[in-house]
């Protein structure tokens, strides 16, 4: 079984500051790791995804994630926040041989002006 | 445009009444999944399909039924056996490595 910690509920950063996202995770086989976005009342949308190659992976929006593999970490970053990105991020886990998706608790960003 | 299809957006329901929640896909992806979302909890697996005419449950399956008669369709009923039905519900769908695709959801209110 896998499991997706989420370590902050909520980040408040003002608009053009950078922001990290992070996201561990927990599984005894090789993962896929996701993250995905959330605006009120809507579906979930893809931000980028890590399969396998380059541990850093970058996504839509300008944000990027890094796979660290010992640290079991897949945490999500943004050099500079724009207002428009806030909404609530979710990190997820699938195993490479598996087919359900483990999602994480989520992060709420509000880029503030 | 190919996609998910969830409906109606919003939905209420009696105490004690069946409902069922529509999941529509013309992607031809093989594998559909309902999550329920509830604030603080992320989302939660309910039930999933990889093939048509099978299914299994979720984390979270009590209280709730699925059928998947057609590759393009996973309804899911609600029923009275949920005591705590109030949440928002997402269907998506996989295929392959390509990852997930959620639809818009619905969000189900009993009154």
């Amino acid at each position: 079984a896998q499991s997706v910690t989420q370590l902050d509920s909520q980040v408040p950063v003002f608009e053009e500051a950078p922001v990290e996202l992070r996201c561990n995770y927990s599984s005894s086989v090789s993962v896929y790791l996701f993250w995905y976005v959330q605006y009120p009342n809507q579906g979930l949308q893809l931000l980028l995804k890590y399969l396998s190659g380059s541990t850093l992976v970058k996504g839509i929006n300008g944000f990027e994630a890094e796979f660290n593999k010992s640290q079991t970490s897949f945490h999500l970053r943004k050099p500079s926040v724009h207002i428009s990105d806030t909404a609530e991020y979710f990190c997820a886990v699938t195993q490479t041989s598996g087919s359900r998706l483990t999602f994480g608790e989520g992060t709420q960003l509000t880029v503030n002006p | 445009d190919g996609g998910i299809t969830q409906s109606p957006k919003y939905l209420f329901r009696k105490e004690g009444q069946n409902v069922t929640l529509s999941c529509e896909q013309n992607l031809n992806h093989d594998a559909m999944y309902w999550y329920r979302q509830d604030p603080g909890q992320g989302l939660r697996l309910i039930y999933y399909s990889q093939i048509v005419n099978d299914f299994q449950k979720g984390d979270i399956a009590e209280g709730y039924s699925v059928s998947r008669e057609k590759k393009e369709s996973f309804p899911l009923t609600v029923t009275s056996a949920q005591k705590n039905p109030t949440a928002f519900y997402l269907c998506a769908t996989r295929v392959g490595e390509l990852g997930y695709t959620f639809g818009s959801g619905t969000r189900l209110t009993v009154v």
